[in-house]
């Protein structure tokens, strides 16, 4: 069965801009969680959305901000784009949510210049 | 605060020699103590959820097991396929921290023929 996919893999931003990052779940799978990936912090958990409602929420800004559509596909967005947010983002889907064994996607590369 | 120590940061062992690997956290009462591995430029793959002390799993040559304060990450006979990042992360069960994740930076283990 088909893995989580993400996209896009690869984006350049300015700083101030926004962006706009999308994530499609393994078939089933009713979770969807959001991560940010760098090499100082590790991986930090942005949040999850389950049946389209948030469900959890880690600490970051407001500016970070996503949701979950009825067929479980999720979007994340970013406003005002700071130097600091260049990163991996990484999504995660399960089939009832974090206590659950999660997959991975392969991450979309932010860079914002 | 939720943390999570992993020890050592680095590990180069090789081929066959076991060893182990630490997860120490503190945590608002634990829902999940989870590891993954995470190999460069992919996203991270689910090893093992353990809920509660004196739990232990297996999967072929690794084995995890949970105590009150830390978990260890056994590897017996390592490969050199077995070389990546292994990550450590808890869930929070209680307190404003309830549902969210909190990852450890990482050991880096590397196994040479």
């Amino acid at each position: 069965k088909a893995g989580v996919t993400q996209t896009p893999r690869y984006l350049i931003k300015t700083r101030g801009q926004q962006v706009t990052l999308s994530c499609s779940p393994i078939s089933g799978h009713r979770s969807v969680s959001w991560y940010q990936q760098t090499p100082g912090q590790g991986l930090q958990f942005l949040f999850e959305y389950f049946s389209e409602t948030q469900r959890n929420k880690g600490n970051f800004p407001g500016r970070f901000s996503g949701r979950q559509f009825s067929n479980s596909r999720s979007e994340m967005n970013v406003s005002t784009l700071e130097l600091g947010d260049s990163a991996l983002y990484l999504c995660a889907s399960s089939l009832v949510g974090l206590r659950d064994e999660q997959y991975f996607g392969p991450g979309t590369r932010l860079t914002v210049t | 605060e939720d943390q999570v120590t992993q020890s050592p940061e680095a590990l180069r062992l090789q081929e066959g020699e076991s060893s182990s690997l630490n997860c120490s956290y503190t945590v608002s009462g634990l829902r999940g103590l989870f590891w993954y591995r995470q190999d460069p430029g992919k996203g991270p793959e689910f090893l093992f959820t353990l809920y509660s002390a004196g739990e232990e799993k297996e999967k072929e040559r690794l084995k995890a097991t949970l105590t009150k304060k830390e978990s260890f990450l056994h590897i017996t006979a390592p490969k050199p396929e077995d070389s990546a990042t292994y990550l450590c992360a808890v869930q929070a069960a209680g307190g404003t921290s309830y549902g969210k994740l909190t990852f450890g930076q990482g050991t880096i283990l590397t196994v040479h023929p």
